[in-house]
């Protein structure tokens, strides 16, 4: 099985920052990464597939990066409305998430 | 729009059973892998299980096995989890899930929730 890893587990930034969230995979899953966004008491939505494409209606602030084990999600210029857990997700074999990054809008 | 709606989430006790239900619209449903994913209260997500667009494949994660079983029914733009045998751990919310294009989960429905308990 392939394991998800992030980090960090938790974090705090303001408005208008850049924030970057670290996802690593066990084994190398090419480019077969997604990144999605849950907000409390939400089902999660998809923001990021195939490691950098942006869904259609999410904003350009998203961007992800990476292939093989080592992915990141960038959120810039923070909106208060970011405020949520982020999972990135491996669909090269069957399907595993990362544990999950919280985070805070101070 | 996309619409998932999952139905049948109960109190139930453990040893018990229960079927799940997710009503699809909006899209031609025979064409897409359908998956179950659950989220244990305060905890992360877990891919279930999932089943192609014509029903002949289908996948459990092994946690699950000899337990669950995941069917279809296309003229009824329905799937379904059936539960046997479940146990505290199988305590969730459960989520329906279309695999976009590329098997990433492009949509979700709100959730049903399984509480498993005596």
């Amino acid at each position: 099985d392939i394991q998800m890893t992030q980090s960090p587990s938790t974090l705090s930034a303001s408005v208008g920052d850049r924030v970057t969230i670290t996802c690593r995979a066990s084994q190398s899953i090419s480019s077969w990464l997604a990144w999605y966004q849950q907000r409390p008491g939400k089902a999660p939505k998809l923001l990021i597939y195939k490691a950098s494409s942006l869904e259609s209606g999410v904003p350009s602030r998203f961007s992800g990066s990476g292939s093989g084990t080592e992915f990141t999600l960038t959120i810039s210029r923070l909106q208060p409305d970011d405020s949520a857990t982020y999972y990135c997700q491996q669909y090269k074999s069957h399907y595993s998430f990362g544990q999950g990054t919280k985070l805070e809008i101070k | 729009e996309v619409q998932l709606v999952e139905s049948g989430g109960a109190l139930v006790q453990p040893g018990g059973s229960l079927r799940l239900s997710c009503a699809a619209s909006e899209f031609t449903f025979s064409n897409f892998w359908m998956s179950w994913v659950r989220q244990a209260p305060g905890e992360g997500l877990e891919w279930v299980a999932n089943i192609k667009g014509d029903g002949s494949e289908k996948y459990l994660v092994g946690s699950v096995m000899g337990r669950f079983t995941i069917s279809r029914d296309n003229a009824k733009n329905s799937v379904y989890l059936q539960m046997n045998s479940l146990r505290a751990e199988d305590t969730a919310v459960y989520y329906c899930v279309r695999e976009g294009g590329g098997a990433y989960f492009d949509y979700w429905g709100q959730g049903t929730l399984v509480t498993v308990s005596s």
